[in-house]
């Protein structure tokens, strides 16, 4: 079955970067696309960035200059990099499944505290 | 960037009340492939979003049949047709249409 799976560092200092990776199964990175997306706590959903089927990418323009996705098709693996990182970066970060029904499988999310 | 502005921000019913939640885009999602690319999502406490309807109008499996979503171009809607407990939590609506994608702001859906 479909499964996505977000793992990194739960502490991060600020001014450093944040990696994150998200591990899926039960489908291609080749032909489905793998969305970033973050929430602060107690507050809304912000679309954070994409690797498409084809490999491109596209980001939130308010993250731009610090967000970089890569992938390792190979280990089903999507990456999510993040420097300059801020307290107000703290939040629970998510990957999901984009396609024809887009976020249609999401994972439990991983959170990431910026605290010196 | 495209902004998607939900009402209202919270919302107030009684089981087995029907309510609905509106979505307002800056530009219209209709893209030049003819699809609308505006979803629903669902996040109760503690979980992360579920998707609710996508392409406008489109249920995903295994979700019940009282939601259903309407609209075009820049104005949306999703209805819940007998509010059941299950459902109390903030609703959120997203667009793929114009990278990059956006959120609305949320609306929570509380017991009254």
């Amino acid at each position: 079955q479909v499964q996505l799976t977000e793992s990194g560092p739960g502490l991060v200092h600020p001014s450093e970067t944040l990696s994150l990776t998200c591990t899926v199964s039960g489908f291609s990175l080749t032909g489905y696309s793998v969305y970033w997306v973050r929430q602060p706590s107690g507050k809304g959903l912000e679309w954070m960035g994409r690797m498409r089927y084809n490999g491109d990418t596209s980001y939130n323009s308010a993250l731009k200059s610090r967000l970089s996705i890569s992938r390792d098709t190979s280990k089903n693996q999507v990456f999510l990099k993040m420097n300059s990182l801020q307290t107000d970066d703290t939040g629970t970060y998510y990957c999901t499944r984009g396609g024809y029904s887009s976020y249609d499988y999401w994972g439990q999310g991983v959170m990431v505290t910026v605290s010196s | 960037d495209v902004v998607l502005t939900q009402t209202p921000p919270t919302l107030s019913a009684t089981i087995g009340q029907s309510v609905s939640i509106s979505c307002r885009s800056s530009q219209s999602l209709l893209h030049s492939n003819g699809n609308t690319y505006l979803n629903w999502l669902l996040q109760r406490p503690g979980q992360p979003p579920q998707l609710l309807i996508y392409l406008v109008s489109r249920l995903e499996s295994g979700v019940p049949n009282r939601f259903s979503g309407s609209g075009s171009g820049t104005d949306f809607t999703l209805k819940i047709s007998g509010v059941e407990a299950e459902d109390l939590g903030v609703y959120y609506c997203v667009q793929s249409t114009h990278a990059p994608w956006t959120f609305g702001g949320g609306t929570k859906l509380e017991l009254k």
